[in-house]
């Protein structure tokens, strides 16, 4: 089974800071890899989808990149209404989640 | 506008069984594939099983093969699974999901359900 290993588990960051969240695959995925934002008590909204592709309706300041086993989630400017924990996914396989939190 | 919803969640003794729907409208629920996804209280994501847009192909996860099933009712634009012998670590809010993509699943979650919240315990 593929593992996905989510890189940190949690930050704190101010209102207009640039965000990186990374996701390391423990084999090659081809790009087949998508980031959710989950805020408390709500489903998860999915954000990106084969790596670099934004959903329809996501702000363009979420975007993501990589190749292979290394993927990176990029908010470029973190925004009141991004704070949430944020997840990547693989097929069967999510990584552990990473948590926004306010500085 | 797409909407997932979700029910037959409740407290269930270890051992027992519990069959969970989700009544899907907004979309031609035949032409997609429908997965459940669980969350166990203060954790992640886990993914449980999917079911092609046919019914013709499902899988799951090795936590729950044996003891879960995935349907659908095409007709009735509605998914279900059935879980038996449920135990303490099934604990966890289940929520529906379709595919993104048309036909065969892509496993990427664009619409979900609000969730429903199973508690196995006695």
């Amino acid at each position: 089974d593929i593992q996905m290993t989510q890189s940190p588990s949690s930050l704190s960051a101010s209102v207009g800071d640039r965000v990186t969240i990374t996701c390391r695959a423990s084999q090659d995925i081809s790009n087949s890899l998508a980031w959710y934002q989950q805020k408390p008590g709500k489903a998860p909204k999915l954000l990106l989808y084969a790596a670099s592709r934004l959903e329809s309706g996501v702000p363009s300041r979420f975007s993501g990149s990589g190749s292979g086993t290394d993927y990176t989630l990029t908010i470029s400017s973190l925004q009141p209404e991004d704070f949430a924990t944020y997840y990547c996914h693989h097929l069967d396989t999510f990584g552990q989640g990473t948590k926004v939190e306010i500085k | 506008q797409v909407q997932l919803v979700e029910s037959g969640g409740g407290v269930v003794q270890p051992g027992r069984s519990l069959r969970l729907s989700c009544a899907t409208s907004g979309f031609m629920f035949s032409n997609y594939g429908m997965h459940w996804v669980r969350q166990a209280p203060g954790k992640g994501l886990e993914w449980v099983a999917v079911i092609w847009y046919d019914g013709s192909t499902d899988y799951y996860a090795d936590s729950v093969k044996g003891r879960f099933t995935i349907s659908r009712d095409n007709s009735k634009n509605t998914l279900y699974l059935q879980m038996n012998s449920l135990r303490a670590d099934d604990t966890a809010v289940y929520y529906c999901a379709r595919d993104r993509e048309r036909l065969s699943p892509r496993y990427y979650f664009g619409f979900w359900g609000q969730g429903t919240l199973v508690t196995v315990s006695s």
